[in-house]
């Protein structure tokens, strides 16, 4: 079982529609999560962490669910620019993060 | 205002030539990362420094060195670059502390083509 698991997509969803994306990982002592987001052919870039009480930063959503190992990622109202690869990441020992494959995101007019 | 610069953005080498790539901050963070990224797949780590110690991959081939000369600056080398080091190399850098690990600042990438 890889340590972090996504759907690798792609996900081809119409404009404006809402989108969720799931990612379960295998340590259940693994203590910081996060998003990211990348670009074709360009560097990750932090879209957010996600906290235990979930957060929610303008269409974006992220939740926390310890017991089941999984985190979550949630798009409302979704532009033609959210179209990415989004990359889940858990934090494992000696300050190594643990990436996920990623779900590529196509957002159609 | 870029925060980790990676130098060059694009490098062609030979089957065998050496190369080093270059990695900058302006963070001052304590941590440094080089990750290897090949098409359509996540990046994967090939060691990181926290501080001066430096931390190797179990699965990070030998041809595959690093420096951290001081706390702004972390070079690649890659001895004999074979076909399938062909690849974008992402430098990163964090901050650790007691709390824990804040999250990765990277730079734009190194585009490594083998000839």
């Amino acid at each position: 079982r890889k340590e972090v698991e996504q759907d690798p997509g792609p996900f081809n969803v119409p404009e404006g529609a809402t989108v969720a994306f799931n990612c379960t990982y295998s340590n259940s002592a693994s203590q910081s999560f996060f998003w990211y987001r990348q670009d074709c052919r360009k560097e990750p870039k932090l879209l957010m962490s996600v906290y235990s009480s979930g957060n929610e930063d303008g269409r974006f959503t992220a939740q926390l669910n310890r017991a089941s190992q999984y985190i979550s990622l949630l798009i409302r109202d979704s532009k033609l620019s959210d179209s990415a690869t989004y990359l889940c990441v858990v934090m494992g020992s000696n300050y190594q993060l643990i990436w996920g494959a990623g779900t590529k995101l196509i957002i159609k007019p | 205002d870029a925060m980790v610069i990676q130098n060059p953005r694009y490098q062609v080498t030979q089957f065998g030539k050496p190369v080093t790539l270059s990695c900058s901050q302006t963070l001052n963070h304590n941590v440094m990362y080089w990750y290897q990224q090949k098409s359509s797949q996540a990046p994967k780590l090939l060691f990181h420094y926290y501080d001066k110690d430096f931390n190797n991959e179990a699965d990070t081939p030998d041809n595959f060195q690093s420096r951290r000369p001081n706390t702004s600056f972390c070079f690649l080398d890659i001895r004999s670059p074979g076909l399938g080091d062909a690849a974008m190399y992402l430098c990163a850098t964090s901050l650790a502390g007691r709390t824990g690990t804040q999250p990765q600042h990277f730079g734009d990438g190194t585009r490594l083509s083998i000839l």
